[in-house]
């Protein structure tokens, strides 16, 4: 079974400064997609960014980028000029095949890291 | 595009009762997921439908839950003899089908549930 681990329960970073979340995940599989979701307290949970585990180039998305490293399972996420509206839960999720492996099945999610964002 | 809708948002309840939560899909989204959230974790996922077909139930769910979706679109969860560790948030999610490449699961508010 896949597991993913996020070993950061909180973090905290000033306005405008950057900040890196980890996230390491266990799979035998080859096919699979990474993604960093933000749950703001009491809303939805978001899509911030994914990754196609075939593609080496590490995925961006505006002030959110990821450093993928494949063969160590780690999956980071780095926010640079960080802003207030960023303060949340971040969760790491991974997405592999399903039991027939004809299409993408359940996200396993981490734990967890509360992101704390100082004016 | 409406996004997902979940309802009620909130239900409290005494142990022993039964509840019912309904999950509105986006309306061309084929497949649509349940997870669980408990205070300060991770959603778990506990089962999804693709259509009108239930394709993976957790180990998670135990006889007490069961989930339909009758005619492909919305979807309802069911939990029978509520217990207290079933006080969680209970989350649906949506996407469109995905076989060569994945679809990114849109995810509703959310449906949180107490037992007094």
């Amino acid at each position: 079974a896949q597991t993913v681990t996020q070993s950061q329960p909180e973090m905290s970073v000033q306005e405008a400064e950057t900040v890196t979340l980890s996230c390491t995940y266990d799979t035998s599989e080859s096919d699979y997609y990474l993604f960093w979701y933000k749950q703001p307290p009491s809303r939805q949970m978001i899509l911030v960014i994914r990754q196609e585990a075939y593609k080496q180039q590490n995925a961006t998305e505006n002030r959110f980028s990821v450093n993928f490293q494949k063969a160590a399972k780690s999956f980071s996420l780095k926010i640079s000029d960080s802003q207030l509206g960023d303060a949340a839960m971040y969760f790491c999720a991974y997405r592999g095949r399903n039991a027939g492996g004809t299409s993408y099945g359940k996200l396993t999610f981490g734990q967890g890291t509360i992101l704390t964002v100082h004016p | 595009d409406t996004g997902v809708s979940q309802d009620p948002r909130h239900k409290i309840t005494k142990r022993g009762q039964n509840v019912t939560f309904r999950c509105d899909p986006i309306s061309e989204h084929n497949r649509l997921y349940w997870y669980r959230q408990t205070l300060g974790q991770g959603p778990e996922f506990l089962t999804y439908f693709q259509n009108e077909a239930q394709l993976e139930k957790s180990r998670l769910l135990s006889d007490r839950f069961s989930a339909e979706r009758p005619k492909g679109s919305f979807s309802t969860l069911e939990i029978q003899r509520t217990e207290q560790g079933d006080s969680a948030m209970y989350l649906c999610a949506s996407s469109a089908l995905d076989t060569e490449r994945n679809q990114p699961q849109h995810f509703g508010d959310g449906t949180r549930l107490s037992i007094l």
